[in-house]
């Protein structure tokens, strides 16, 4: 039961590029869509999040877009930095705040090249 | 803050035997959460709990593992007769009631 999909599996980007991950997801009751940032030797920490009722969240260099209809959402990094080296995981979810349940993706792994 | 702290971080046990991975949620969390993360692969819910009580145990596997949360001291996630396909990182979180979770360092199983 395959209910989150990640893709690219892994990324490399130059210095200063826009780093694109996509997340596919089957449940349309899942109501948050957030991102995890991890590094290696700790555990995953919020990086962004979004709601169904907006369409894009921008927070610094890093922007969720959120596609309802196609039941997709991204993660965009722009001017991407050496430090932005992680893996990513996109988690969905239902009602997290009562649940702690997240269905987190296999992870993209990010390497940005100086 | 000190932050969700988990110990051990690194846990070798060979077969057979028991392994106890500890969670002290960040001060003033009641709600604590146990994850199961494969190499290369995403975290798998395991185990919500609330002081004393058992929330959601549906990502649990139904032979040799338990977990609780006491009223006083951590969360214990207790892995008896360990096989080697229990080696694995474990996670923890806490998280304030509706509030974003927080993860902890995890604890790295290792079984011979």
């Amino acid at each position: 039961q395959q209910q989150v999909k990640q893709s690219p599996q892994s990324l490399i980007v130059q210095k200063g590029g826009i780093s694109i991950i996509n997340c596919a997801y089957e449940n349309t009751a899942f109501d948050y869509f957030p991102w995890y940032q991890q590094f290696p030797g700790k555990g995953p920490a919020l990086l962004i999040a979004i709601r169904p009722d907006v369409s894009e969240k921008k927070e610094g260099r890093f922007t969720i877009s959120f596609n309802k209809s196609a039941k997709q959402f991204s993660l965009h990094i722009m001017d991407s930095q050496p430090g932005d080296s992680a893996t990513y995981f996109c988690a969905p979810s239902i009602n997290p705040g009562n649940t702690g349940k997240l269905i987190f993706g296999q992870g993209t792994t990010l390497q940005v090249k100086p | 803050n000190a932050g969700v702290m988990q110990n051990p971080r690194h846990l070798v046990r060979r077969r057979g035997q028991e392994a106890r991975l500890r969670c002290s949620p960040m001060k003033g969390h009641s709600h604590v959460y146990w994850y199961r993360q494969l190499p290369e692969e995403g975290l798998k819910f395991m185990v919500y709990l609330q002081k004393e009580n058992i929330i959601d145990e549906s990502g649990m596997p139904k032979e040799r593992f338990s977990a609780e949360f006491p009223k006083e001291g951590p969360s214990i996630l207790r892995i008896q007769q360990v096989v080697r396909g229990d080696s694995a990182a474990y996670f923890c979180a806490s998280s304030s009631p509706g509030e974003k979770l927080f993860f902890g360092s995890g604890t790295q199983l290792s079984v011979l």
